[in-house]
């Protein structure tokens, strides 16, 4: 069985750090793309960027990069995303999900992790 | 960046009846190399992460109830719910995966009326 398990909720204060871990099983993790979302409350989903295990090849979305580093240890079969310097806004959901891809082509992100909740609170 | 544009916001339809939600790209996610579209449709509850409803525009993942279909091409794409059932009740995302970065369209709301 595929599954993505991504670690707990995290309580910070504006300002600190944080990553966030994802941890691919039931397949090739070296085969799929890992990609993170952002779901702030009560929203939609904002695609933040995605990580080829093989050679940690990253692509970031304007959006979001600069306040985002996005890793993986395929030794391991896990993807990471930390975040900086955070703020109030950074209150959300973030979800892992995988998708097949390679240098012929890709195809569509299909398991997702359960998500991460982080809150950033004084 | 492509910019997906989902309609309406919400729906209210009544149990058995037709959901139609439509999803427009601001440019083609068409590609004419492999002749597939490539748009998604998730399906999301609360406290739950969005399940992989259609892949493709059109392929219907496995386990998904074949009352949810896809359709469209190019720009232009509708998910169709053909007898909406209570547990149908959810927020409905399209994803393009043709270009970078990645995006969604900012969901639709389905309900029972």
């Amino acid at each position: 069985e595929v599954q993505l398990v991504q670690s707990g909720a995290e309580v910070k204060k504006p300002g600190e750090s944080l990553t966030i871990s994802c941890q691919g099983s039931g397949y090739r993790f070296n085969n799929y793309w890992i990609l993170w979302v952002r779901q702030m409350p009560g929203k939609g989903l904002e695609w933040m960027g995605r990580i080829d295990p093989i050679d940690s090849y990253i692509n970031y979305s304007p959006s979001f990069q600069g306040h985002v580093t996005i890793s993986a240890d395929k030794s391991i079969s896990t993807a990471y995303l930390h975040l900086s310097r955070l703020k109030a806004s950074d209150t959300a959901i973030y979800y892992c999900a995988r998708q097949w891809g390679d240098s012929e082509g890709w195809g569509v992100p299909d398991n997702w992790g359960q998500g991460t909740l982080v809150t950033v609170s004084t | 960046d492509i910019v997906m544009t989902q309609s309406p916001d919400s729906l209210a339809v009544s149990l058995g009846g037709r959901a139609t939600v439509d999803c427009r790209s601001s440019q083609t996610v068409f590609n004419s190399s492999n002749n597939k579209n490539y748009l998604a449709w998730y399906q999301q509850k609360p406290r739950q992460p969005p399940r992989l409803l259609i892949s493709w525009a059109s392929t219907r993942e496995s386990g998904v109830p074949d009352r949810f279909s896809g359709s469209g091409s190019g720009t232009d794409f509708t998910l169709t719910i053909s007898s909406l059932q209570a547990e149908d009740v959810a927020v409905y995302y399209c994803h393009q995966y043709h270009s970078l970065p990645q995006t969604f369209g900012q969901g639709t709301k389905v309900e029972i009326k």
